[in-house]
Protein backbone atom coordinates (compact mmCIF):
# COMPACT_ATOMS: atom_id res chain seq x y z
CA UNK A 1 0.00 0.00 0.00
CA UNK A 2 1.09 3.28 -0.96
CA UNK A 3 2.11 5.62 2.36
CA UNK A 4 1.10 9.00 0.81
CA UNK A 5 -0.27 9.01 -3.21
CA UNK A 6 -0.86 11.81 -5.45
CA UNK A 7 -3.23 11.93 -8.62
CA UNK A 8 -2.78 12.94 -10.92
CA UNK A 9 0.91 12.17 -11.56
CA UNK A 10 1.36 14.50 -14.53
CA UNK A 11 -0.58 17.69 -15.36
CA UNK A 12 -0.82 19.21 -18.27
CA UNK A 13 -2.94 22.31 -19.42
CA UNK A 14 -3.46 25.85 -20.43
CA UNK A 15 -3.03 29.24 -18.87
CA UNK A 16 -6.22 30.30 -17.10
CA UNK A 17 -7.58 26.93 -16.32
CA UNK A 18 -8.71 26.15 -12.96
CA UNK A 19 -6.90 22.59 -12.09
CA UNK A 20 -6.71 20.80 -8.63
CA UNK A 21 -4.67 17.93 -7.68
CA UNK A 22 -5.39 15.50 -4.69
CA UNK A 23 -3.34 13.76 -1.81
CA UNK A 24 -4.43 10.82 0.51
CA UNK A 25 -2.21 9.32 3.35
CA UNK A 26 -2.88 6.08 4.96
CA UNK A 27 -0.12 6.56 7.46
CA UNK A 28 -2.80 8.25 10.38
CA UNK A 29 -1.06 11.16 10.23
CA UNK A 30 -2.38 14.12 11.68
CA UNK A 31 -0.15 16.85 9.74
CA UNK A 32 0.37 17.08 5.70
CA UNK A 33 2.03 19.67 3.61
CA UNK A 34 2.34 21.00 -0.15
CA UNK A 35 5.73 22.10 -1.44
CA UNK A 36 6.62 22.88 -4.76
CA UNK A 37 9.49 21.86 -6.65
CA UNK A 38 10.99 24.60 -9.24
CA UNK A 39 12.33 23.46 -12.58
CA UNK A 40 15.75 24.06 -10.64
CA UNK A 41 14.94 21.74 -7.92
CA UNK A 42 14.22 24.06 -5.02
CA UNK A 43 11.83 22.80 -2.38
CA UNK A 44 9.93 25.43 -0.92
CA UNK A 45 6.93 24.98 1.31
CA UNK A 46 3.27 26.23 0.25
CA UNK A 47 0.92 25.25 3.17
CA UNK A 48 0.61 22.98 6.01
CA UNK A 49 -2.62 21.89 7.61
CA UNK A 50 -2.95 19.98 11.32
CA UNK A 51 -5.88 18.07 11.62
CA UNK A 52 -7.83 19.77 9.01
CA UNK A 53 -6.55 23.24 10.21
CA UNK A 54 -4.45 25.42 7.87
CA UNK A 55 -1.07 25.70 10.12
CA UNK A 56 1.15 27.19 7.29
CA UNK A 57 0.72 29.40 4.80
CA UNK A 58 4.15 30.57 3.06
CA UNK A 59 3.26 33.81 0.90
CA UNK A 60 1.24 31.93 -1.87
CA UNK A 61 -0.86 33.69 -3.93
CA UNK A 62 -4.40 33.23 -3.53
CA UNK A 63 -4.80 31.62 -6.71
CA UNK A 64 -3.84 28.30 -4.53
CA UNK A 65 -6.51 27.16 -2.23
CA UNK A 66 -5.57 24.12 -0.04
CA UNK A 67 -8.75 21.92 1.29
CA UNK A 68 -8.65 19.25 3.84
CA UNK A 69 -12.14 17.27 4.11
CA UNK A 70 -10.51 14.96 6.35
CA UNK A 71 -7.14 14.55 8.38
CA UNK A 72 -6.35 11.57 5.53
CA UNK A 73 -6.39 14.25 2.47
CA UNK A 74 -5.65 17.46 1.73
CA UNK A 75 -6.28 18.90 -1.81
CA UNK A 76 -4.42 21.50 -4.02
CA UNK A 77 -7.06 23.68 -5.84
CA UNK A 78 -5.51 26.43 -8.27
CA UNK A 79 -7.21 29.35 -10.37
CA UNK A 80 -6.17 30.93 -13.32
CA UNK A 81 -3.14 29.18 -14.01
CA UNK A 82 0.17 30.77 -15.11
CA UNK A 83 3.33 29.81 -16.47
CA UNK A 84 5.09 30.14 -13.14
CA UNK A 85 2.88 27.52 -12.04
CA UNK A 86 4.57 24.86 -13.98
CA UNK A 87 6.25 22.21 -11.57
CA UNK A 88 6.39 19.91 -9.27
CA UNK A 89 3.95 19.64 -6.19
CA UNK A 90 4.44 17.40 -3.52
CA UNK A 91 2.32 16.44 -0.74
CA UNK A 92 4.15 15.31 2.41
CA UNK A 93 2.66 13.76 5.97
CA UNK A 94 3.63 13.89 9.28
CA UNK A 95 2.93 12.09 12.40
CA UNK A 96 4.32 13.86 16.15
CA UNK A 97 5.46 16.74 15.94
CA UNK A 98 9.90 17.08 14.25
CA UNK A 99 8.98 13.82 12.83
CA UNK A 100 9.62 12.24 9.68
CA UNK A 101 7.62 13.88 6.47
CA UNK A 102 7.11 10.99 4.03
CA UNK A 103 6.62 12.52 0.94
CA UNK A 104 4.30 11.47 -2.21
CA UNK A 105 5.55 10.72 -5.78
CA UNK A 106 4.53 14.84 -6.89
CA UNK A 107 2.31 16.10 -9.20
CA UNK A 108 4.13 17.11 -12.30
CA UNK A 109 2.31 20.64 -13.52
CA UNK A 110 2.53 21.95 -16.88
CA UNK A 111 0.81 24.84 -17.93
CA UNK A 112 0.95 25.71 -21.62
CA UNK B 1 14.62 32.20 10.62
CA UNK B 2 16.21 28.71 9.24
CA UNK B 3 18.27 27.93 6.43
CA UNK B 4 20.46 25.28 4.63
CA UNK B 5 23.33 25.47 2.18
CA UNK B 6 24.68 22.55 -0.04
CA UNK B 7 28.14 23.60 -1.00
CA UNK B 8 28.88 21.93 -4.68
CA UNK B 9 25.33 21.67 -6.71
CA UNK B 10 26.88 18.68 -8.76
CA UNK B 11 29.51 16.14 -7.23
CA UNK B 12 30.92 13.81 -9.48
CA UNK B 13 32.46 10.17 -8.28
CA UNK B 14 34.11 7.15 -9.42
CA UNK B 15 32.07 3.78 -8.65
CA UNK B 16 33.48 2.45 -5.95
CA UNK B 17 34.68 6.24 -4.42
CA UNK B 18 34.11 7.99 -1.04
CA UNK B 19 31.26 9.95 -1.28
CA UNK B 20 31.04 13.31 0.88
CA UNK B 21 27.96 15.90 0.10
CA UNK B 22 28.62 18.90 2.40
CA UNK B 23 25.61 20.46 4.26
CA UNK B 24 25.85 23.73 6.49
CA UNK B 25 22.70 25.01 8.31
CA UNK B 26 21.61 28.29 10.48
CA UNK B 27 19.10 27.45 13.31
CA UNK B 28 18.11 29.50 16.29
CA UNK B 29 17.00 26.70 18.06
CA UNK B 30 18.18 22.84 18.44
CA UNK B 31 17.62 21.75 15.04
CA UNK B 32 15.81 18.51 13.35
CA UNK B 33 18.44 17.90 10.51
CA UNK B 34 17.96 15.02 7.51
CA UNK B 35 18.91 14.02 4.44
CA UNK B 36 16.31 13.20 1.39
CA UNK B 37 17.24 11.41 -1.65
CA UNK B 38 15.50 11.98 -4.96
CA UNK B 39 15.72 9.07 -7.89
CA UNK B 40 14.51 10.54 -11.53
CA UNK B 41 11.24 11.55 -11.64
CA UNK B 42 10.57 10.35 -8.50
CA UNK B 43 9.51 11.58 -4.87
CA UNK B 44 11.78 12.12 -1.69
CA UNK B 45 12.68 9.52 0.44
CA UNK B 46 14.26 9.67 3.98
CA UNK B 47 18.11 8.68 3.94
CA UNK B 48 18.71 9.43 7.75
CA UNK B 49 17.76 12.13 10.51
CA UNK B 50 19.64 13.49 13.16
CA UNK B 51 16.91 14.52 16.20
CA UNK B 52 19.21 14.13 19.59
CA UNK B 53 21.60 11.96 21.33
CA UNK B 54 24.48 10.14 18.93
CA UNK B 55 25.52 12.73 16.60
CA UNK B 56 26.89 10.45 13.87
CA UNK B 57 23.34 8.91 12.26
CA UNK B 58 23.43 6.08 10.08
CA UNK B 59 21.01 5.56 7.56
CA UNK B 60 19.78 3.44 4.13
CA UNK B 61 21.51 2.29 1.83
CA UNK B 62 25.34 2.86 4.05
CA UNK B 63 25.02 6.75 3.78
CA UNK B 64 25.81 8.25 6.79
CA UNK B 65 26.10 11.92 8.65
CA UNK B 66 27.45 13.10 11.73
CA UNK B 67 25.98 16.34 13.32
CA UNK B 68 28.64 18.80 14.32
CA UNK B 69 26.77 21.56 16.41
CA UNK B 70 30.48 24.02 16.48
CA UNK B 71 30.41 23.72 12.65
CA UNK B 72 26.61 23.93 12.13
CA UNK B 73 27.32 20.96 9.39
CA UNK B 74 26.08 17.39 9.17
CA UNK B 75 27.72 16.46 6.19
CA UNK B 76 26.77 13.12 4.46
CA UNK B 77 29.05 10.20 3.84
CA UNK B 78 29.31 6.93 2.45
CA UNK B 79 32.41 5.12 2.20
CA UNK B 80 32.26 3.09 -1.53
CA UNK B 81 29.65 4.93 -3.80
CA UNK B 82 27.74 2.49 -6.03
CA UNK B 83 26.12 3.41 -9.99
CA UNK B 84 22.68 3.14 -7.53
CA UNK B 85 23.43 6.32 -5.38
CA UNK B 86 23.17 8.17 -8.70
CA UNK B 87 20.38 10.76 -7.26
CA UNK B 88 19.51 14.80 -6.25
CA UNK B 89 20.17 14.93 -2.37
CA UNK B 90 18.88 16.92 -0.17
CA UNK B 91 19.36 18.36 3.02
CA UNK B 92 16.55 19.94 5.48
CA UNK B 93 16.19 21.87 8.44
CA UNK B 94 12.98 21.72 10.84
CA UNK B 95 12.87 23.51 14.07
CA UNK B 96 10.66 25.13 16.62
CA UNK B 97 9.59 28.85 16.09
CA UNK B 98 5.56 28.49 15.10
CA UNK B 99 6.10 25.85 12.68
CA UNK B 100 7.92 22.14 11.95
CA UNK B 101 7.88 22.82 8.13
CA UNK B 102 11.14 21.53 6.41
CA UNK B 103 13.72 24.13 5.04
CA UNK B 104 15.45 22.65 2.09
CA UNK B 105 18.73 23.73 0.70
CA UNK B 106 18.89 23.20 -3.05
CA UNK B 107 20.11 20.07 -3.32
CA UNK B 108 23.16 18.10 -4.57
CA UNK B 109 23.17 15.91 -7.60
CA UNK B 110 25.46 13.23 -7.48
CA UNK B 111 26.47 11.36 -10.50
CA UNK B 112 28.51 8.22 -10.10
CA UNK B 113 31.17 6.69 -12.97
CA UNK B 114 32.08 3.52 -13.86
Amino acid sequence: DTAVSQTPKYLVTQMGNDKSIKCEQNLGHDTMYWYKQDSKKFLKIMFSYNNKELIINETVPNRFSPKSPDKAHLNLHINSLELGDSAVYFCASQGTSRDTQYFGPGTRLTVL
Amino acid sequence: AQSVTQLGSHVSVSEGALVLLRCNYSSSVPPYLFWYVQYPNQGLQLLLKYTTGATLVKGINGFEAEFKKSETSFHLTKPSAHMSDAAEYFCAVSGKGGSEKLVFGKGTKLTVNP
